[in-house]
């Protein structure tokens, strides 16, 4: 598509379920990343896949969240047992080029999944 | 360490009027690139502009410029002749060496019609 997709726009869930957000980066762009935006605040990083390889998942607050891009294009980010500190907008981001070669590149968010937890 | 401070959490003007939205940084490195994004209602991060630390340049894009001085450590937004489209939280953003993207807290702007 022309850009980055997620899905659902809009979560609601009860404490402890379990939650599945996925996101269509854009054709052809080889890294995609995480991010997680509090309200009120600006996004913070949670994890950066390069292809299917994950290379950085420093900033997943727990081991509740875990991400995965198995075939190197459609990513999901799950959140397990969540927790009312897991509302947020989960934002994913895609890139043509791969860090590391150039670095600052420029990166392309999508709308974001909003998720409330209650 | 890396930080980014938009000192100014809400703006409000009224339309046609000129506002600049500010923007402070820290690194330590001397290869860095610094960014603006612009999120709407819908919630979706659109770039603005990029700028690495070797480029001091300002840049002008329409009703939109950008003041980069170094010796400040400040990336400074500035939309001319504002109109009620530009209502929208303005992000700037710090990347120095890493694919990390270091974010502000962002400034919420309100044009009034």
């Amino acid at each position: 598509g022309a850009g980055v997709s997620q899905s659902p726009r809009y979560k609601v869930a009860k404490r402890g379920q379990d939650v599945a957000l996925r996101c269509d980066p854009i054709s052809g762009h080889v890294s995609l990343f995480w991010y997680q935006q509090a309200l009120g605040q600006g996004p913070e990083f949670l994890t950066y896949f390069q292809n299917e390889a994950q290379l950085d998942k420093s900033g997943l607050p727990s081991d509740r969240f875990f991400a995965e891009r198995p075939e190197g294009s459609v990513s999901t980010l799950k959140i397990q047992r969540t927790q009312q500190e897991d509302s947020a907008v989960y934002l994913c981001a895609s890139s043509l080029l791969i860090f590391g070669e150039i670095s600052g590149n420029t990166i392309y968010f999508g709308e974001g999944s909003w998720l409330t937890v209650v | 360490a890396q930080k980014v401070t938009q000192a100014q959490t809400e703006i409000s003007v009224v339309e046609k009027e000129d506002v600049t939205l500010d923007c402070v940084y820290e690194t330590r490195d001397t290869t860095y690139y610094l960014f603006w994004y612009k999120q709407p209602p819908s919630g979706e991060l659109v770039f603005l502009i990029r700028r690495n630390s070797f480029d001091e340049q300002n840049e002008i894009s329409g009703r939109y410029s950008w003041n980069f001085q170094k010796s400040t450590s400040s990336f400074n937004f500035t939309i001319t002749a504002s109109q009620v489209v530009d209502s929208a939280v303005y992000f700037c953003a710090l990347s120095s060496g890493t694919y990390k993207y270091i974010f502000g807290t962002g400034t919420r702007l309100k044009v009034l019609a």
